[in-house]
């Protein structure tokens, strides 16, 4: 079965302290995978899409890696803007249906 | 600038009531969708259109219908059958629903009963 797993569900860090946000995933095969940012009553804001592992890409202090097995969203210095749930979503090889984390929420205290 | 509109922000639903939310866009997208989303868990779709006057059923299909009349909008009936509406529902779309094409989202409307 498809699945994916984002960890830990919240990660609260302090203001410039760096982290790493998880998402495992069991697909078979793999066409894409992306994150998102998703602000409180807010729709899901497009961060990332990641094809093949050892990619790599970088959006200010985000950057995303790929492996065959997991990605992984780091944040580099956070700021409290940086707040938010990170959404994981991925494309499997079987369907056209994008199989979704449950999120990790980021919380960055000043 | 080129989105995806939703309308209502909230709204609300009376026992035995039809209501309908609105999606537009004018990225000139062919892809559609609609998600709806629960504390705790992951975005589920209800149903997904890839072409004008063609959708079909995602895995929560059950009390809720759409309709793909034009390329630009994609409204979704939540209908007195689902029993349990209250939830944040995201209308998405993309360019096509080949591989790995990434889904931009709305702003959403979050449904409560009355």
């Amino acid at each position: 079965e498809d699945q994916v797993t984002q960890s830990p569900e919240a990660l609260r860090l302090q203001e410039g302290e760096s982290s790493s946000l998880n998402c495992s995933y069991t697909v078979s095969g793999l066409r894409g995978l992306f994150w998102y940012r998703q602000d409180p009553g807010k729709g899901p804001e497009f961060l990332f899409t990641l094809y093949s592992a050892g990619e790599e890409k970088e959006k200010e202090r985000l950057k995303a890696t790929l492996t065959k097995k997991e990605s992984f969203l780091h944040i580099t210095a956070p700021k409290p803007e940086d707040s938010a749930t990170y959404l994981c979503a991925v494309h499997p090889g079987s369907n056209y249906q994008l199989i979704w984390g449950a999120g990790t929420k980021l919380i960055i205290k000043p | 600038d080129g989105g995806i509109t939703q309308s209502p922000k909230y709204l609300f639903r009376k026992e035995g009531q039809n209501v309908t939310l609105s999606c537009e866009q004018n990225l000139n997208h062919d892809a559609m969708y609609w998600y709806r989303q629960d504390p705790g868990q992951g975005l589920r779709l209800i149903y997904y259109s890839q072409i004008v006057n063609d959708f079909q059923k995602g895995d929560i299909a059950e009390g809720y219908s759409v309709s793909r009349e034009k390329k630009e909008s994609f409204p979704l009936t939540v209908t007195s059958a689902q029993k349990n509406p209250t939830a944040f529902y995201l209308c998405a779309s993309s360019i096509g629903t080949t591989s790995g094409e990434t889904q931009y989202f709305g702003p959403g409307t979050r449904l409560l009963v009355l």
